[in-house]
């Protein structure tokens, strides 16, 4: 059963880079069967898919934020990670990493404050 | 992007049946389906459905899924007060090569 847990500062400053980590059990994300990706609810919101990234590397992003994405695979940790850049408050939210499209597996989600 | 539309609340009183909406257009819903998705506060969202109709193993047979055109719904029978959460469905847009999800239905059981 795949596994994903969510893990990074939970705190963030107006200007600066986020950085979240997702470690994967249960399956290689070197397994071409997954999209992994990450999805944000800022509170009292609904989802917002930010991107994916395929086991080859290949990648996939919200349009509304791809100048500010990246997300890249560590597979020698099974993790895959996120970075959104020039912060704002707009950006706080719950960040969870799940398998877009089918999203049939998500983490717990970590919550991510953007203030100084 | 375009998001999937769907009723921002809906209510239903206990035991009844509630259907649930989620329209998109041809390059999402149309040709590939929707997820659903069921929030409770303070926890992340749990598959109901996958784009094919299909149940997850653990899920309800009181769920079902449904699509016609470019419109997926949700139908829960015998409404129970555990019922009562936020709603989403989402889909792959293949013309664009995204995400998209539904803005959520806040289901209230009475």
């Amino acid at each position: 059963q795949l596994q994903l847990q969510e893990s990074g500062p939970g705190l963030v400053k107006p200007s600066e880079t986020l950085s979240l980590t997702c470690t994967v059990s249960g399956d290689s994300i070197s397994s071409n069967s997954y999209y992994w990706g990450w999805i944000r609810q800022p509170p009292g919101k609904g989802l917002e898919w930010i991107g994916n990234i395929y086991y080859s590397g290949r990648t996939f992003y919200n349009p509304s934020l791809k100048s500010r994405v990246t997300i890249s695979l560590d597979t020698s940790k099974n993790q895959f990670s996120l970075r959104l850049s020039s912060v704002t408050a707009a950006d706080t939210g719950v960040y969870y990493c799940a398998v877009p499209p089918t999203l049939m597996s998500w983490g717990q989600g970590t919550l991510v404050t953007v203030s100084s | 992007q375009a998001g999937l539309t769907q009723p921002p609340s809906v209510s239903r009183a206990l035991r009844q049946t509630a259907t649930l909406t989620c329209t998109g257009s041809s390059s999402n819903v149309g040709n590939q389906g929707a997820v659903w998705l069921q929030q409770h506060q303070g926890h992340p969202p749990k598959l109901l459905s996958d784009r094919n109709n299909q149940r997850p193993s653990g899920i309800s047979e009181r769920f079902s899924a449904s699509r016609s055109g470019n419109t997926a719904s949700l139908t829960i029978i015998g409404l129970q007060p555990e019922d009562e959460a936020d709603y989403y469905c989402s889909a792959w847009d293949s013309s664009l090569s995204v995400v998209v999800f539904g803005g959520g239905t806040k289901l209230t059981v009475l």
